[in-house]
């Protein structure tokens, strides 16, 4: 069954814990993004990928990290450095050079800091 | 970087009339607007998007019309459902997907029975 699966679905932390929320695709696909979403603010872009050990920072990048070691796999590490956490976090990951622009979502992560 | 705005934010419609919603961009270099649909609990998911090489394009109820030169692009519902409900994103890109996709603020369709 093809698409792309973030875990944990829900995730609470305690301000100072690092958290990584992982994001895996078996679409094939070579780009791969993060997006955080609060209501009100749409989506907004955190970090993307296009090819594999490489990776861009998004409008809002202060406070998170990523990798990508693998084509399949980008996971997201929210630090103690992000001073707002609490948000739902999408992953996405679309084809290159096929003339498909869609980009395909996960169902999301919701974080809550406490 | 690219800025892209969208209005209004809340729609309330009756059920069988049309709905538009307005997004404008910034960078005249972006030339790929998808909108997304998002309903309550799931993903967002494309519905329709349009190139800069063209300036309608229509799929059953749904249509998105772009003016290049006023850097502006609608999507038009008619005969909205119950089923329409819920939130709508436009977005501007470079060449498609794999560049770095900007987002509207989204639009929270409520179609009214």
């Amino acid at each position: 069954d093809g698409g792309i699966t973030q875990s944990p679905k829900y995730l609470f932390r305690k301000e100072g814990q690092n958290v990584t929320l992982s994001c895996e695709q078996n679409l094939n696909h070579d780009a791969m993004y993060w997006y955080r979403q609060d209501p009100g603010q749409g989506l907004r872009l955190i970090y993307y990928s296009q090819i594999v050990n490489d990776f861009q920072k998004g409008d809002i990048a202060e406070g998170y990290s990523v990798s990508r070691e693998k084509k399949e796999s980008f996971p997201l590490t929210v630090t103690s450095a992000q001073k707002n956490p609490t948000a739902f976090y999408l992953c996405a990951s679309s084809p290159i050079y096929t003339g498909i622009g869609e980009l395909f979502f996960g169902e999301g992560s919701r974080l809550t800091v406490l | 970087g690219e800025n892209v705005e969208q209005h209004p934010s809340t729609l309330s419609v009756q059920e069988g009339d049309s709905a538009v919603i307005k997004c404008t961009y910034s960078d005249s270099a972006s030339n790929y607007f998808p909108w997304y649909k998002q309903e309550l609990g799931k993903r967002p998911q494309l519905i329709i998007d349009i190139r800069s090489n063209v300036g309608e394009k229509k799929d059953q109820r749904i249509a998105v019309t772009l003016n290049k030169t006023a850097k502006h692009f609608s999507l038009h519902i008619t005969e909205t459902q119950p089923e329409d409900s819920a939130v709508y994103f436009c977005a501007a890109s470079l060449s498609g997907g794999y560049q770095k996709v900007t987002f509207g603020t989204g639009t929270k369709l409520q179609v009214i029975p």
